[in-house]
């Protein structure tokens, strides 16, 4: 079955820059999008279609991608952001997949 | 404001079929689909599938066996059913909207969930 790859956990001082990839064989060919969960709460999407924000979401969140990687950046990181991201696409034959998530800690 | 809110048992037993609705308050049902994803302890997202209102689906097909998805645009409501469960269906179950079409300047299909319930834990167990 189709697998999503990101790394478990990112750390990151306040004000620095994190960065979250997720892999994927189909994504030179699909769209990726990303959610944001902190603990005890839904997940929020923070990114679609690669690159664009929703209305509500800081400019400091960004996605890009590049072959079979699609990134999730997050410019002057704050303690707000501390949470679980998970990168969401589709496989050839539109079943969509979850990345594996990434923890990310803001020192 | 949309809104969603998951109902249903908290409490199902193995081999017994696990029935969840969604209710869609501040918007209409129409014109979009609608997910369900899940979420067992401690671990990741799983998308489950979505509806469309005119009632065509898609699910996943680990799932699909098992999974019947269906709604009533009268209610504004849209609902799982998951049959046969074990305790590997434990999990905080999520309902959320979809929107899905078509980017041109791309070439791509596009789903993306952007309202999503608070979510429901299922537990399933004797």
């Amino acid at each position: 079955s189709y697998e999503l790859t990101q790394p478990p956990s990112v750390s990151v001082s306040p004000g620095q820059t994190a960065r979250i990839t997720c892999s994927g064989d189909a994504l030179p060919k699909q769209y990726a999008y990303w959610y944001q969960q902190k603990p005890g709460q839904a997940p929020v999407l923070v990114i679609y279609k690669d690159s664009e924000r929703p209305s509500g979401i800081p400019e400091r969140f960004s996605g890009s991608s590049s072959g079979t990687t699609v990134t999730l950046t997050i410019s002057g990181v704050q303690a707000e952001d501390e949470a679980d991201y998970y990168c969401h696409s589709p496989d050839s034959s539109a079943t969509y997949v979850f990345g594996t998530g990434t923890k990310v800690t803001v020192l | 404001q949309v809104q969603l809110q998951e109902s249903g048992p908290g409490l199902v037993k193995p081999s017994e079929t696990l029935s969840l609705i969604c209710t869609v308050s501040g918007g209409s049902i129409s014109s979009y689909y609608w997910s369900w994803i899940r979420q067992p302890p401690g671990k990741g997202l799983e998308w489950i599938g979505y509806i469309y209102y005119t009632g065509s689906t898609n699910y996943n097909p680990s799932l699909k066996s098992r999974v019947t998805m269906s709604v009533d645009t009268s209610k504004n409501q849209f609902s799982l059913k998951l049959t046969s469960v074990t305790a590997a269906d434990t999990a905080v179950y999520y309902c959320a909207r979809g929107h899905n079409g078509y980017d041109p300047r791309r070439g791509y299909y596009y789903y993306y969930m952007d309202v999503w319930g608070k979510g429901t834990t299922v537990t399933v167990s004797s």
